[in-house]
This record gives structure tokens, sequence and C-alpha cells, in this order.
């Protein structure tokens, strides 16, 4: 079965650092990019960027660009999602899903349940 | 910035037929954004439905459809179930490994 398992919920202080985690398992970690998707409490998803953990190739979208960092550990099929400096906006749900971009084919096919943030001082 | 627009609401009657759309600030959806669609309920994680504009994900019902309709992607629902009332999002594919979702249309079966 395929799955996406994420690391567990975070409570947080403003300007702490933070990685979440994305564990793949089922199909081949290298051979799909992974993304990664905000939900601010009540609100809608928002889509944040994405990585290849073939090659590390990653893409952002501009509103993410500089404010989160995405990489990938294939040796351990693990995606990630971190902070340097964490602000009381980014207090959300993130999920992961498996992306598939491939000729014809450009959509998010499995997710992960999601890791809660919370930043409170 | 792209703005994907969808109803913020919608209503329907259970074993009625529905359709939610989505659109773009400017411009027209077309199949080149391999529209996708994504159901989710309260304390879930997204469930992909639709995907390349009309094809049914693994273990959808055929109740789910998607297309193009006019300058917009649409998903409809036919024969809605009480099940069904979820928040539903498109999301378009803008190239170079960029996506853009909808803010969502929260459906409710009454």
């Amino acid at each position: 079965e395929v799955q996406l398992v994420q690391s567990g919920a975070e409570v947080k202080k403003p300007g702490e650092s933070l990685k979440i985690s994305c564990k793949g398992s089922g199909y081949s970690f290298t051979s799909y990019w992974i993304g990664w998707v905000r939900q601010m409490p009540g609100k809608g998803l928002e889509w944040m960027g994405i990585i290849y953990p073939g090659d590390s190739d990653t893409r952002y979208s501009p509103s993410f660009q500089g404010q989160v960092t995405i990489s990938a550990d294939k040796s351990i099929s693990t995606a990630y999602l971190q902070w340097s400096s964490l602000k009381a906006s980014d207090t959300a749900m993130y999920y992961c899903a498996r992306t598939e971009m491939v000729n014809y084919y450009y959509y998010m096919d499995v997710w992960g349940k999601g890791t809660t943030v919370t930043v409170s001082s | 910035q792209t703005v994907v627009t969808q109803e913020p609401s919608f209503s329907v009657s259970p074993g009625g037929t529905v359709t939610l759309t989505c659109g773009l600030s400017s411009g027209s959806v077309s199949t080149s954004y391999y529209p996708s669609w994504y159901q989710q309920t309260p304390g879930q994680a997204p469930r992909t439905l639709i995907y390349s504009t009309n094809t049914r994900s693994s273990g959808v019902p055929d109740r789910f459809s998607g297309s193009i309709l006019g300058n917009k992607a649409a998903l409809t629902i036919t024969g809605a179930q009480a099940d069904d009332e979820s928040d539903y999002y498109c999301v378009l594919y803008m190239g170079s490994g960029s996506w853009v979702f909808g803010g969502g249309t929260k459906l409710t079966v009454l």
C-alpha cells in the first residue's frame, strides 16, 4: 500500500526552528515528486512547493519562496519541510502529497494525514 | 499572482445534481491546466477525486465527473449523497512544476 506518514504535532515559540517530515512507503520514493500544502485554521489549501527526491530538484510557490525550505533524504524515503525562524502566522496544518508530474498527468495522488504546527509565545 | 476562483458555497438536495466550477481571475481554464479536484471533510486530509480534467482517481464513484464547461473546469456530482457534504478544491497546473489551489467550495447536502 502506498503511504505517506507524517511526523507528529509540534508546538513551538516564535523565532524557533522546525523541521517536519513525510516518509513514503509502498512505492519507489525516488520516482515521484513530493509536494507540501498548507492549510491555515479555517482556511483553504495552499500549494507550497515540491521536491523530486531522485535528484532533489525543488520548486517553490512565489508565496513561500524564502520562507521555508523543502528537502529530502532518499536513503530513508523521507521529505522535509523546515523553517529557520517560525512566526505565529506559520500556525497551520501541513500536508505532504505524492505528486505526479509527467506528460498529461499533473496532480497530487496520495496524501499524508497532516502535521499540525502551532506557533505561540 | 494568478487567482483560481471557485464558488464559496453551494447546496444540493439529496439525489440532485450539482456542478462546481473552477475559473481564472484572468483567462480561461483549458485542459492544458490539467485541472484536478480534491474533496476534504472536516478534520481529514484531502482526497483526490479527479485529475487531468476528467479522469477519476481509483475508488472514486462514477457519480463524480470532471469536464471543461465554457471557460472553466467543472466538477459535477450526480445523485448527491449526504456524505458528499464536504469542501471541494480545484487545482490548476501552471507549468514549470507549479500549482495553484482555488479557494474551495463548501458543499451542503440538504
